[in-house]
């Protein structure tokens, strides 16, 4: 096991309500990195949190925004939820900037319908 | 066109065979290539680096051909465990990682 962890593992939501979901870090690393997976793709990068600011954004709408917490905790936000936005929802933690790995947290499936 | 591509496979392979994944990459200016595995349902897990003089863990072998962004893996001596999805992993001067679509690899008895 990684040590990070998530939460909610799944989720159903509504299109249009706003979800929020969660990443605690493996002890001892200070950058969490937030990828979502739909059905039979990669994960694809949405943003980066190093030391409670963002550091790093794919090519995700401001709909999607984050946080991280001095415990280096993260929170992920998806505002006026869409039926595309159905996926695997992957946090990572990393030690640094420019890790050489990541450690991947088991998922939190969201369902939007 | 995409940023990494994979074969999705499926790739059937007997038990014991040797099996063979490509993928290309686009960015020319990519500094670090990984692979992958992830296993149905799971979240993705380091399979190894790739480094430019190809290298070795066990059964598996990766290289990385930089003037034709062309990254590969090779599997000797099949295990059923070995059955999961293969990504191909690429990060560049930033922070982010672009990972390909994944290719599906079944190890049959």
């Amino acid at each position: 096991e990684t040590g990070v962890t998530q939460s909610p593992t799944h989720l159903i939501k509504t299109r249009g309500q706003q979800v929020t979901l969660r990443c605690s870090s493996q002890s001892g690393h200070n950058t969490v990195s937030w990828y979502q997976q739909a059905l039979g793709q990669g994960p694809q990068f949405i943003f980066q949190y190093y030391r409670e600011e963002e550091n790093g954004r794919g090519n995700f709408p401001p709909r999607f925004s984050g946080l991280q917490f001095p415990n280096y905790s993260s929170e992920l936000n998806v505002n006026a939820l869409e039926l595309d936005d159905s996926a695997l929802y992957l946090c990572a933690s990393s030690s640094g900037t420019s890790p050489h790995e990541q450690y991947f947290g088991p998922g939190t499936r969201l369902t939007v319908t | 066109r995409k940023e990494v591509e994979q074969d999705p496979g499926p790739f059937n392979v007997p038990e014991g065979a040797t099996v063979a994944f490509n993928c290309t990459y686009s960015n020319s200016a990519s500094q670090s290539f990984f692979w992958y595995r992830q296993d149905c349902r799971k979240e993705p897990k380091l399979l190894m680096s790739v480094y430019s003089s190809g290298n070795e863990d066990g059964r598996f072998t990766a290289q990385l051909n930089r003037a034709s962004q062309y990254i590969s893996l090779l599997i000797r001596d099949s295990k059923l465990s070995d059955s999961a999805t293969y990504l191909c992993v690429v990060k560049g001067a930033g922070n982010m990682l672009t990972f390909g679509g994944g290719t599906r690899l079944m190890v049959k008895p």
